[in-house]
C-alpha cells in the first residue's frame, strides 16, 4: 500500500520569507511518480510539478523548488521570496505502476502569507 | 489545453434525494476519469476510476449502489449521489486522463453538494 505524510498541518510565514513544505512517501514499488498541487480557497487543484522515481535531479521553476530523495523518501517542496498569493493548501501525491493514474494524496499543508 | 469542467459547481439538496455531478473533457478525450471525495480541510480520497464503456471500479469502502458511476461517452463521466443524506456532503472532484497526451490526469474545478 501506498502512503503520503504531510507532517506540517498548518505553515504561517510573513511575505517574503522562504518556507518549505515537507513531503515523505511509502511505496514497495520501485517505479512511482511523485505530485504537488496546490490547492486555493476557489478549490481548484493546480498541478505544480511531475517527478518520476528515476528522475533524482532538484528542479526549479521561479520561486519554486523540489528537492527529492529517494534515500529518505522525501520530496520537499520550497517557496522562495513567499507572496499573499501563494496561501493555500498544498498536497503531495503519489502514483504508482508507471502510470500517473491512481494518485494517493497526503493530508495537505496549509500555507497563510501574511503581510 | 486540457481543460476539464464540472457541473454543477455546487448543489444543495434534500436528504433522500439524488443528486447528479457531470464531468466534462472540453477539448480532448478521457478515456479514463477518477472521482474524488474530499471533507473540509482533508485530503482528496479517490472513490472510483471509470473507463469510457465499462464498468466503473470502485475503491474499497465506497457504496457502488450509492454513487453510481456513468462513462457513457469520451469527454464525459456522471456520478450520481443516490438517496443522499447529510454525511455525503462534501467536495466531490472528478479528473480526467488522456492518454493521447501522455498519462497525466487533469482536474475538474469541484463540485460542492450539500445535504439538507
Amino acid at each position: 500500500a501506498q502512503k503520503v505524510t504531510q507532517a506540517q498541518t498548518e505553515i504561517s510565514v510573513v511575505e517574503k520569507e522562504d518556507v518549505t513544505l515537507d513531503c515523505v512517501y511509502e511505496t514497495r514499488d520501485t517505479t512511482y511518480y511523485l505530485f504537488w498541487y496546490k490547492q486555493p480557497p476557489s478549490g481548484e487543484l493546480v498541478f505544480l510539478i511531475r517527478r518520476n522515481s528515476f528522475d533524482e535531479q532538484n528542479e526549479i521553476s521561479g520561486r519554486y523548488s523540489w528537492n527529492f530523495q529517494k534515500s529518505t523518501s522525501s520530496f520537499n517542496f520550497t517557496i522562495t521570496a513567499s507572496q499573499v498569493v501563494d496561501s493555500a493548501v498544498y498536497f503531495c501525491a503519489l502514483s504508482v505502476g508507471g502510470t500517473a493514474s491512481k494518485l494517493t494524496f497526503g493530508t495537505g499543508t496549509r500555507l497563510q502569507v501574511t503581510l | 489545453g486540457a481543460v476539464v469542467s464540472q457541473h454543477p459547481s455546487w448543489v444543495i439538496c434534500k436528504s433522500g434525494t439524488s443528486v447528479k455531478i457531470e464531468c466534462r473533457s472540453l477539448d480532448f478525450q478521457a478515456t479514463t476519469m477518477f472521482w474524488y471525495r474530499q471533507f473540509p480541510k482533508q485530503s482528496l480520497m479517490l472513490m472510483a476510476t471509470s473507463n469510457e464503456g465499462s464498468k466503473a471500479t470502485y475503491e474499497q469502502g465506497v457504496e457502488k449502489d450509492k454513487f453510481l458511476i456513468n462513462h457513457a461517452s469520451l469527454t464525459l463521466s456522471t456520478l450520481t449521489v443516490t438517496s443522499a443524506h447529510p454525511e455525503d456532503s462534501s467536495f466531490y472532484i472528478c479528473s480526467a486522463r488522456d492518454l493521447s497526451r501522455g498519462d497525466e490526469q487533469y482536474f475538474g474545478p469541484g463540485t460542492r453538494l450539500t445535504v439538507t
